[in-house]
């Protein structure tokens, strides 16, 4: 069974630009969660989309947004990059029993802003 | 605001030798999950925890939880040098009928020959 893919898998952008990161979800799976990974704030939650709808939403500017498709792959937008975007984007989807909410990421995207 | 908390942040063992990563939790919850993450790398499954005293084993690790003192354990038992990485834990609650994970800080495992 084929894991999560992301891409792209890097990236360079420059202060202002925007940028679009993709994500396949396991086959099955209709959960996908994004997250951003830094060596100052660590792995902070982005937001979950499930059935195309956003179920929930973490601390982050409305620069940061995000949809889900009907074939449950995701993207993800940031508008406006700043210097402190730069950081490993991983994706992560789940089958979302009821009990049990593993996830299991993919490789990343690691974005660069200069 | 759910906060989880790992300690330590770092930790250099020799091979061979014992070690506990805790991960320390300040509201209810009933899930808990530990991943691995090598460098470069992405974020490993490694156990799923559901209830109150629940244990899990694979090879040396082996994690616990003790949802009343809102603590989970990882127990490593003679560490050898592939089990160098970062380790998270990860809390589970539900925020307005939606569940949410919550990463702790990371662990860096250096397991020294």
């Amino acid at each position: 069974k084929a894991g999560v893919t992301q891409t792209p898998r890097y990236l360079i952008k420059t202060r202002g630009q925007q940028v679009t990161l993709s994500c396949s979800p396991i086959s099955g799976h209709r959960s996908v969660s994004w997250y951003q990974q830094t060596p100052g704030q660590g792995l902070q939650f982005l937001f979950e989309y499930f059935s195309e709808t956003q179920r929930n939403k973490g601390n982050f500017p409305g620069r940061f947004s995000g949809r889900q498709f009907s074939n449950s792959r995701s993207e993800m937008n940031v508008s406006t990059l700043e210097l402190g975007d730069s950081a490993l984007y991983l994706c992560a989807s789940s089958l979302y029993k009821r009990e049990v909410h593993e996830q299991f990421f993919g490789p990343g995207t690691r974005l660069t802003v200069l | 605001e759910l906060k989880v908390e790992q300690n330590p942040l770092f930790l250099s063992m020799q091979e061979g030798k014992n070690y506990t990563i805790y991960c320390n939790y300040s509201t209810t919850s009933d899930r808990l999950y530990w991943y691995r993450q090598d460098p470069g790398k992405s974020l490993e499954s490694l156990f799923v925890l559901l209830s109150n005293g629940a244990v899990k084993q694979e090879g040396r690790l082996m994690a616990s939880l003790d949802t009343k003192a809102r603590l989970s354990t990882l127990h490593i038992t003679a560490a050898v040098h592939d089990l160098s990485a970062t380790y998270f834990c990860a809390v589970e609650r539900e925020d307005f009928g939606n569940e949410k994970l919550t990463f702790g800080t990371g662990t860096r495992l250096t397991i020294i020959p």
